[in-house]
């Protein structure tokens, strides 16, 4: 069975400072790994995604992940906060085995408020 | 550019007026998933359909229903809606086996009256 634990619901930061967003993980199976980011009353944007390839994944807007097997994390980092960065970030995993339909697992998502 | 669009952006339905949303997508994916999402909560997977097949969350009301009359459009009705479903909807795609994770639409907001 796959799980997404954000341990921080909230996140507050100072705009030019860095991000991190924490995420952990459990898959019985190597799991795919992605961030969502939701803008108030928005739909979900893809971020960034992690599939077994490079364990430091580059995203859009200058957000990156590091997928740590030994800790099974994902966490979400950027160096820099802009105020546009303000949102709802959502850590996603889903299974990658074959057959049917993959469902994806969501985290509680972190709210992330940047102040000026 | 590709795109899931979810029509309208806002609805506003009346206690127990069936109302029916609409998704439509121009990536050709094989599955479409409707998700509802509550204030401040991680959206929950309603139902999705993989090609024509039709498969049902445990726990959706039945209350909820939908309909893909082609790989494009996907819709969803809400037979009798309770003001527990004003809620954002959102429909989402994906190509086979969601690896690569699924698209989403914008959005429906709806709010029931």
């Amino acid at each position: 069975a796959q799980s997404v634990t954000q341990l921080d619901s909230h996140v507050s930061v100072s705009e030019g400072t860095p991000v991190l967003l924490r995420c952990n993980y459990s898959s019985s199976y190597s799991p795919s790994l992605f961030w969502y980011v939701q803008h108030p009353n928005k739909g979900l944007q893809l971020l960034l995604k992690y599939t077994s390839a490079a364990t430091l994944v580059k995203g859009i807007n200058g957000f990156e992940a590091e997928f740590k097997k030994s800790e099974t994390s994902f966490h979400l980092t950027k160096p820099s906060a802009h105020m546009s960065d303000a949102a709802e970030y959502f850590c996603v995993v889903t299974a990658n085995y074959g057959g049917a339909t993959n469902k994806l697992i969501f985290g509680t998502g972190t709210l992330l408020a940047v102040q000026p | 550019d590709a795109m899931v669009i979810q029509n309208p952006r806002y609805q506003v339905t009346q206690f127990g007026k069936p109302v029916t949303l609409s998704c439509s997508q121009t990536l050709n994916h094989n599955v479409m998933y409707w998700y509802q999402q509550k204030s401040s909560q991680a959206p929950k997977l309603l139902f999705h359909y993989y090609d024509k097949d039709f498969n049902n969350e445990a726990d959706t009301p039945d209350n909820f229903q939908s309909r893909r009359p082609n790989t494009s459009f996907c819709f969803l009705d809400i037979r009798s809606p309770g003001l527990g479903d004003a809620a954002m909807y959102l429909c989402a795609t994906s190509n086979h086996y969601p690896r690569e994770g699924y698209t989403f639409g914008s959005g429906t907001r709806l709010t029931v009256v």
